[in-house]
């Protein structure tokens, strides 16, 4: 079945520390996104890349870093200078043109030690 | 500045009944609206999407509308069942620049169909 793959389901870090979080997708989409979702404050936008070796700052940027090596894959790193880094972390993707959904993973918890 | 707002953050509906819910939107000309579900510890799933010049999509027990003027959609669940308690999102498309889309979402409605 196609869909959107995010690792881990939760994940633990400590002050200081660089985590990376994992979004794969074998829907052969072009558009991939991260979001942080906060209890009451809805989605907000982190990244978000629309090919392969290019992505843009979305709202919320600061304190996080991405890449896109493979079409299928786009990795999200909450760097420490992230100061409040507790969050549901959303991964997705669509396919390109304008009004295309977008197809969203299961999320992943972060919490911090 | 731009802003989308959902009507009450918690909504309870008597089984049966149909559940209405409201997506207000300012300072946006959005050129289409889509409405998702959340389940608790799951990612959104998209439902329905309505273009700025249809004034109303169905989808079995699903009914949206969308009126420009008044910026605001209305999202229905007719005969609504216990199964459809959820969190429901509003999204805009926010950057007719981006190419792709861009979608600003709304915070949400959770919806609670009591038996």
């Amino acid at each position: 079945d196609g869909g959107i793959t995010q690792s881990p389901k939760y994940l633990f870090r400590k002050e200081g520390q660089n985590v990376t979080l994992s979004c794969e997708q074998n829907l052969n989409h072009d558009a991939m996104y991260w979001y942080r979702q906060d209890p009451g404050q809805g989605l907000r936008l982190i990244y978000y890349s629309q090919i392969v070796n290019d992505f843009q700052k979305g709202d919320i940027a600061e304190g996080y870093s991405v890449s896109r090596e493979k079409k299928e894959s786009f990795p999200l790193t909450v760097t420490s200078a992230q100061k409040n880094p507790t969050a549901f972390y959303l991964c997705a993707s669509s396919g390109g043109r304008s009004n295309q959904p977008q197809h969203f993973g299961d999320g992943t918890r972060l919490s911090i030690l | 500045s731009q802003k989308i707002e959902q009507n009450s953050e918690a909504l309870n509906i008597q089984e049966g009944k149909t559940a209405t819910l409201t997506c207000n939107y300012t300072n946006y000309s959005p050129a289409y609206l889509q409405w998702y579900r959340q389940d608790p510890g799951r990612g959104p799933v998209f439902l329905l999407l309505i273009r700025e010049n249809e004034k109303e999509k169905r989808k079995e027990r699903l009914k949206v509308t969308f009126d420009t003027t008044l910026k605001q959609s209305l999202f229905h669940i007719t005969a609504s069942q216990p199964a459809d308690s959820a969190t429901y999102l509003c999204a805009l498309d926010t950057d007719t620049n981006f190419g792709n889309e861009k979608l600003t979402f709304g915070t949400g409605t959770r919806l609670t169909i009591i038996p």
